[in-house]
């Protein structure tokens, strides 16, 4: 079983359309969680950390389920420019943790006209 | 201000071989990690490296090699080149000690280097 799973898409929505993504992750004694935005051919980029008590930034919502090991993000109003791949990412934090970050697989989202 | 630099932007490799790739961190980050993106996967930690040692490894067999040096800049070394190293990979940097209110450091990437293995 991975370290942290996703459902690989593609998502394919439309413009204006709400899409929400989940991942789920095996170790419970993960302590930090984000969502990294990757386009094609590029780095992955934060698009933001994921909070107990979720967090919202413009568009975009996380959610943190530590009972059910799940994390969530949906995004709202969809632009053509949201179009990338998503991934989930969470840290063991620990002594030694560090920057150790564990990534899923992505999950591509398609938004089209 | 010039963020996480790394090269050469893409090579091409053939089996047995041996590769060396650059990365200089952000300007103020002291810690440089290394990640293994294969086609299609999401990144897969290395190593890393803050003061010149390496801090901590990912399940990478010992041709994964690297080191910093005193600029804080570093270098990730692959021996025996097999057909499955082809990826792109990913140096990060961060200001170690700094966390985010999550409590855990938030990386800046480089472009990477896209190696290819004949």
């Amino acid at each position: 079983r991975k370290e942290v799973e996703q459902d690989p898409g593609p998502f394919n929505v439309p413009e204006g359309a709400t899409v929400a993504f989940n991942c789920t992750y095996s170790n419970s004694a993960s302590q930090s969680f984000f969502w990294y935005r990757q386009d094609c051919r590029k780095e992955p980029k934060l698009l933001m950390s994921v909070y107990s008590s979720g967090n919202e930034d413009g568009r975009f919502t996380a959610q943190l389920n530590r009972a059910s090991q799940y994390i969530s993000l949906l995004i709202r109003d969809s632009k053509l420019s949201d179009s990338a791949t998503y991934l989930c990412v969470v840290n063991l934090l620990g002594n030694n943790a560090g920057n150790m970050l564990t990534f899923g697989g992505g999950t591509r989202l398609m938004v089209k006209p | 201000d010039a963020g996480v630099t790394q090269s050469p932007t893409h090579l091409i490799k053939t089996r047995g071989q041996q590769v060396t790739l650059r990365c200089s961190p952000k300007s103020g980050h002291d810690t440089v990690s290394w990640y293994q993106q294969a086609l299609g996967q999401g990144p897969q930690f290395i190593f890393q490296y803050y003061e010149e040692e390496e801090r901590q490894r990912g399940n990478f067999p010992d041709r994964f090699s690297g080191h910093q040096f005193p600029n804080y800049s570093s270098e990730l070394n692959v021996n025996a080149l097999l057909l499955g190293d082809s990826a792109l990979y990913l140096c990060a940097s961060s200001p170690f000690g700094t966390r985010t209110k999550s409590g855990a450091n938030v990386l800046t990437f480089g472009a990477g280097s896209r190696l290819t293995v004949l």
